[in-house]
Parts: structure tokens; C-alpha cells; sequence
């Protein structure tokens, strides 16, 4: 159990367009997602916290304008890159908490989107 | 804030073995560690919550030490598919997003 999936699993676009990647927990409801980015050899580093039929909470750098975060259900949190540039290229992933009790301070990982912007 | 891991890097021969340190300035509530192979996401280890336990799992094992705001994960008898770069992430509190380290790469050799 505690499945996350992503998709897609890799995209490739042109400047200036916009990519939506998916994150859904198979096998258990997630009240909590949370999107991580991560470039090449560096560490994961949080861009927001989503939270079902709520607006995500975003750290401080990252732009909720270009980033915009759906949790439309307990299964599902969105994240829509718009307008993408090259600096946007990166590893994202996604990781969801259950909701169940007892289980909330678990995370577990999607599988990760890589996004190139050309 | 960022958790600080030590050491950065490691290389080890097979069947030794390896401590890597994760230490916060902050309260910790929870202490995630994850490994991650190139180009795949982190994959779940083991979390280990305050109360200062410690956890096993086959040969690998860690400790959380809530006073001291430090957990150690520990690697025995070390095989070749333990390579890869090991993240903590801590917690300050329950269901909070975690904070990640910048990771310890360990490379295990025949």
C-alpha cells in the first residue's frame, strides 16, 4: 500500500507553454500533498504545501502565479507550470501524507517529472 | 531550516560499514530518512518519531536522539545496492512538510 503516482513521467516543451503534472495517491486518501523540486545534484526543497478543497501555501521564493496548485480531492493534487522557461527545467515531485490517523506523519514519494523547458 | 548531514560523501567497500549523521537547530518532531538512486525519486526508509527511538530494518538501522536534535542512520555489512544519495528530512511537527538535507552519497565497491 501508500502508492503515489505521477504523470507524466518526463516532458520536454518549448519556452513559454505550460505543463501540468499530475499526483495521485493510488491506494489511500491524502488530505496533505506536498511538492518538492529538485535540480540536478542538489537536495529536494519544498515549493508548497496543498491541501484538499484549500489554496496550497507556498514557500517564500516561489511564485503562486507560475505555480498554481489544485487539490481538488482526497486522490489528487495538480501542479501547472505556466509560461515555462529554461530555469524552470527540474525534477518534480510529489509526496502525500495519509489521512488516516496515526499514518499523518508519513510522506510518500511519487515517482518524480522531469521537466525540460527547451 | 535545513537539517545539516555529515558526512558528504563515502565510499565503502562491501560489507563494511557506514554511519551518516543528521543533525537540526530546531525542535524536531519526526526524523524521515530516504535513499535516492540517479535519476529516480527518494525512495522511504524508515521515520523515526521523538522519544528517542531507535529503528531497524534488515541491516540497516537508525536512532533519534530528541535532546540533541540529531538522528544517525546506520549501514552494516554494506552491499552494492546500497549506493546512492541518502536524504534526511525533518519534521517540527506532525503532518509538516519536510525539510531535506543536502544529502550524503554513499558508494558501496566490491
Amino acid at each position: 500500500g501508500a502508492v503515489v503516482s505521477q504523470h507524466p513521467s518526463r516532458v520536454i516543451c518549448k519556452s513559454g507553454t505550460s505543463v501540468k503534472i499530475e499526483c495521485r495517491s493510488l491506494d489511500f486518501q491524502a488530505t496533505t500533498m506536498f511538492w518538492y523540486r529538485q535540480f540536478p545534484k542538489q537536495s529536494l526543497m519544498l515549493m508548497a504545501t496543498s491541501n484538499e478543497g484549500s489554496k496550497a501555501t507556498y514557500e517564500q521564493g516561489v511564485e503562486k502565479d507560475k505555480f498554481l496548485i489544485n487539490h481538488a480531492s482526497l486522490t489528487l493534487s495538480t501542479l501547472t507550470v505556466t509560461s515555462a522557461h529554461p530555469e524552470d527545467s527540474s525534477f518534480y515531485i510529489c509526496s502525500a501524507s495519509p489521512s488516516a490517523s496515526g499514518r499523518r506523519n508519513e510522506q510518500f514519494f511519487g515517482p518524480g517529472t522531469r521537466l525540460t523547458v527547451l | 531550516q535545513q537539517p545539516v548531514q555529515s558526512p558528504q560523501a563515502v565510499i565503502l567497500r562491501e560489507g563494511e560499514d557506514a554511519v551518516i549523521n543528521c543533525s537540526s537547530s530546531k525542535a524536531l518532531y519526526s526524523v524521515h530518512w530516504y535513499r535516492q538512486k540517479h535519476g529516480e525519486a527518494p525512495v522511504f526508509l524508515m521515520i523515526l518519531l521523538k522519544g528517542g527511538e531507535q529503528k531497524g530494518h534488515e541491516k540497516i538501522s537508525a536512532s533519534f536522539n530528541e535532546k540533541k536534535q540529531q538522528s544517525s542512520l546506520y549501514l552494516t555489512a554494506s552491499q552494492l545496492s546500497y549506493s546512492g544519495t541518502y536524504f534526511c528530512g525533518t519534521a517540527s511537527n506532525s503532518g509538516y512538510a519536510l525539510n531535506f538535507g543536502k544529502g550524503t552519497s554513499l558508494l558501496v565497491t566490491p
